[in-house]
């Protein structure tokens, strides 16, 4: 089964940074990579699919990319509403794997 | 408005049965895949089991093969997950989940839409 490395586990930065989280496939999957965020105490949110398509009604800052088998979510600067655990996840074929998760928190 | 509303968690003991309900409404539910997503406390997430929307194809994740066992009733909108032989480790909040594409498959679709959860607490 395909792994799915995200890093780091946790960040702490301030308002208006620049935040960057990788996600490592272990084999190819083309770009079948969505980015969520999860809220504490919330559900799931679909923030990014296809590695770097934004989902309807997320804000600009957040943004994906793709190079080669490694993913990023970079958010652009950081807001305190944007304090949450982001997790990626391939769907190119079952098991659709999780990464780890990030842990993003203000300094 | 389109939601799912997950149902049925509850304590049960090591070895015990328990079946989740997803009850499906705003959607045409048999044109979509569906899964189910767990999170033990304090974890991240883990893809546990898909099902094509007509229900003849599924998949479960190696730790709940030949345990856990979904599907579905297309006529009352319900996603099932029965699970049987339950460890402490299975205890966790079950998420049910939606593919995006109306195709009803699950292989290369994202998931676009989450229930609250139903939390499962295996203890004695």
């Amino acid at each position: 089964d395909i792994q799915m490395t995200q890093s780091p586990s946790s960040l702490s930065a301030s308002v208006g940074d620049r935040v960057t989280i990788t996600c490592r496939a272990s084999q190819g999957i083309a770009n079948y990579l969505a980015w969520f965020q999860q809220k504490p105490g919330k559900v799931p949110k679909l923030l990014i699919y296809a590695a770097s398509t934004l989902q309807s009604g997320v804000p600009s800052r957040f943004s994906g990319s793709k190079s080669g088998t490694d993913f990023t979510l970079t958010i652009s600067s950081l807001q305190p509403e944007d304090v949450a655990t982001y997790y990626c996840q391939k769907y190119n074929s079952a098991p659709q794997t999780f990464g780890g998760g990030t842990k993003v928190e203000i300094k | 408005e389109v939601q799912l509303l997950e149902s049925g968690g509850n304590l049960v003991q090591p070895g015990g049965s328990l079946r989740l309900s997803c009850a499906a409404s705003g959607f045409t539910f048999s044109s979509y895949a569906m899964s189910w997503v767990r999170q033990a406390p304090g974890k991240g997430l883990e893809w546990v089991s898909a099902i094509s929307g007509s229900g003849g194809s599924t998949y479960n994740a190696d730790s709940v093969k030949g345990r856990f066992t979904i599907s579905r009733d297309n006529s009352k909108n319900t996603l099932y997950l029965q699970m049987n032989s339950l460890r402490a480790e299975d205890t966790a909040v079950y998420y049910c989940a939606k593919y995006y594409d109306s195709s009803g498959y699950y292989v290369y679709w994202y998931l676009d839409l989450w229930g609250r959860g139903t939390l499962v607490t295996v203890s004695s």
